[in-house]
C-alpha cells in the first residue's frame, strides 16, 4: 500500500490534456515537502520530469507541468503525444517512521 | 554525461545473500547522496535506501531494515547494496539513482534480482 495515492490509469487522445493526481497526508505533501514526478517506460531507467513541485529539468518539454496544494499534487500533460504513453510516479519525503522517501502508486497513461 | 550502471544481480535462494554494485561516471560522485529503488514484478517503484555523500549516514525502508546495508566507495565512484536474508518478496529490478535535493535526478537501467528456491 503506497503512502501516496495515484489513479491507476488515465487516457486521452493525441493533443488532449490529461492530469494525474497524487494524494498524500500531513506527514508528507501536507507537511510542505517537495513533490517530484517521474516517467517510466518499460525496460528503461525512470526519468525525472518535475522536481520541487513545479520545476522542469533541462530537456523536459514544457508540455509537462506540476502543481501542489494542501496534501495533494498534480502532473499535467498538455498536447498529449504517443511517446507520452508510460507509467508516471509522484515522490516526496515522509516524516513518519515507515520510510523517508515515498513513491506514489503509479499511473499508466494511455494515448488513445 | 551522468552514467549509472548496476551489476551483481541474479537468482538466489531464500535466506541467501547478494551484493549489488552501481558504478558512476560523469559527475563528482563524492558530492552526492545515492539511492537504491526497486520495482517488484507488476508493481510500482519502492524506495529502498539512501547513503549520503560521505557514506557515514544511511536510511532504509522498513521492509529492508536490518537485512540490507547500503555503502559507497568514493575512491571508486561505486555504490553498493549488500542484501542478506533475502526473501521472495525482494524479487524485482533494482535501480540506483542520484539524489538532488530529495529528488532522484539520474537513474541507472536497473539489475534483476530473483529470490527463488
Amino acid at each position: 500500500q503506497s503512502v501516496l495515492t495515484q489513479p491507476p490509469s488515465v487516457s486521452g487522445a493525441p493533443g488532449q490534456r490529461v492530469t494525474i493526481s497524487c494524494t498524500g497526508s500531513s506527514s508528507n505533501i501536507g507537511a510542505g515537502y517537495d513533490v517530484h514526478w517521474y516517467q517510466h517506460l518499460p525496460g528503461a531507467a525512470p526519468k525525472l520530469l518535475i522536481f520541487g513541485d513545479t520545476n522542469r529539468p533541462s530537456g523536459v518539454p514544457d508540455r509537462f507541468s506540476g502543481s501542489k496544494s494542501g496534501t495533494s499534487a498534480s502532473l499535467a500533460i498538455s498536447g498529449l503525444q504517443a511517446e507520452d504513453e508510460a507509467d508516471y510516479y509522484c515522490q516526496s519525503y515522509d516524516s513518519s517512521l515507515t520510510g523517508f522517501y515515498v513513491f506514489g502508486s503509479g499511473t499508466k497513461v494511455t494515448v488513445l | 554525461q551522468v552514467q549509472l550502471v548496476e551489476s551483481g544481480g541474479g537468482v538466489v535462494q531464500p535466506g541467501r545473500s547478494l551484493r549489488l554494485s552501481c558504478g558512476a561516471s560523469g559527475f563528482s560522485f563524492s558530492n552526492f547522496g545515492m539511492h537504491w529503488v526497486r520495482q517488484a514484478p507488476g508493481k510500482g517503484l519502492e524506495w529502498v535506501a539512501v547513503v549520503w555523500y560521505d557514506g557515514i549516514n544511511q536510511d532504509y525502508a522498513d521492509s529492508v531494515k536490518g537485512r540490507f546495508t547500503v555503502s559507497r566507495d568514493n575512491s571508486k565512484s561505486t555504490l553498493y547494496l549488500q542484501m542478506n536474508s533475502l526473501r521472495p518478496e525482494d524479487t524485482g529490478v533494482y535501480f540506483c539513482a542520484r539524489d538532488r535535493s530529495q529528488s532522484l535526478d539520474f537513474w541507472g537501467q536497473g539489475v534483476v534480482v530473483t529470490v527463488s528456491s
